[in-house]
């Protein structure tokens, strides 16, 4: 495509409840990155990707977070038994590969726990 | 741990000046050093891309340089204009050993920006 895309753009739900993110990365795009932005901070990183391979998960907050990227294209982010603190901002970005690392941003996806 | 400063937080100078927003790093060894602009309500846009290897990169009206050994960073905004008003954030991405490139950015909290009429 001709951008990071990311839906829903906006997830209301009800604490205990599991949602699930996606991203849809620039098409051929090696490398895909989660991050995750509080309000009034700049992103923090959370899991990367380069094709279906999961590099490095050490930013996932716990156990209930977990990520996929099944066919080295779309990444889905899973949240489960989702608990207030969880509320924010949570960003997908791709680059070329993992050389050319110039990171492009879809619009995020603002996920609200009630 | 990689820690990303960015000074000042907030930022606010009349239509037409020139200036610097600052970042600073704690580790020297980057594999590149990225600055991106956010619009409340969107995504972050890629402004520049320093590679650790370069010293400077320069886009229309904005230039930025890396001295990676004090780790420092600096972004020049020229002639600014009302339409630059948003938050400006740095980040850095860390040289992976294994098999080359680099993983994922380590942010600073950002320069908000206003540009008065």
């Amino acid at each position: 495509g001709a951008g990071v895309s990311q839906s829903p753009r906006y997830k209301v739900t009800k604490r205990g409840q599991d949602v699930a993110l996606r991203c849809d990365p620039i098409s051929g795009h090696v490398s895909l990155y989660w991050y995750r932005q509080a309000l009034g901070q700049g992103p923090e990183f959370l899991t990367y990707f380069n094709y279906e391979a999961q590099q490095d998960k050490s930013g996932l907050p716990n156990d209930r977070f977990s990520a996929e990227r099944p066919e080295g294209s779309i990444s889905t982010l899973t949240i489960q038994r989702t608990e207030q603190r969880d509320s924010a901002m949570y960003r997908c970005a791709s680059s070329l590969d993992r050389v050319s690392t110039e990171a492009f941003f879809g619009q995020g996806t603002r996920l609200t726990v009630v | 741990k990689q820690e990303v400063t960015q000074i000042p937080a907030a930022l606010s100078v009349p239509e037409g000046e020139n200036l610097v927003l600052n970042c600073s790093f704690t580790d020297s060894a980057i594999y590149n050093l990225q600055w991106f602009r956010q619009d409340p309500g969107k995504g972050l846009t890629s402004l520049l891309l320093i590679q650790s290897s370069q010293r400077e990169q320069t886009s229309g009206r904005l230039n930025a340089s890396l001295d990676k050994s004090s780790g420092r960073s600096t972004l020049y905004i020229a002639a600014s204009q009302p339409g630059d008003s948003a938050t400006y954030l740095c980040a850095v991405s860390r040289e992976v050993y294994s098999g080359g490139g680099a993983d994922g950015l380590t942010f600073g909290k950002g320069t908000h920006l206003i540009i008065q009429p």
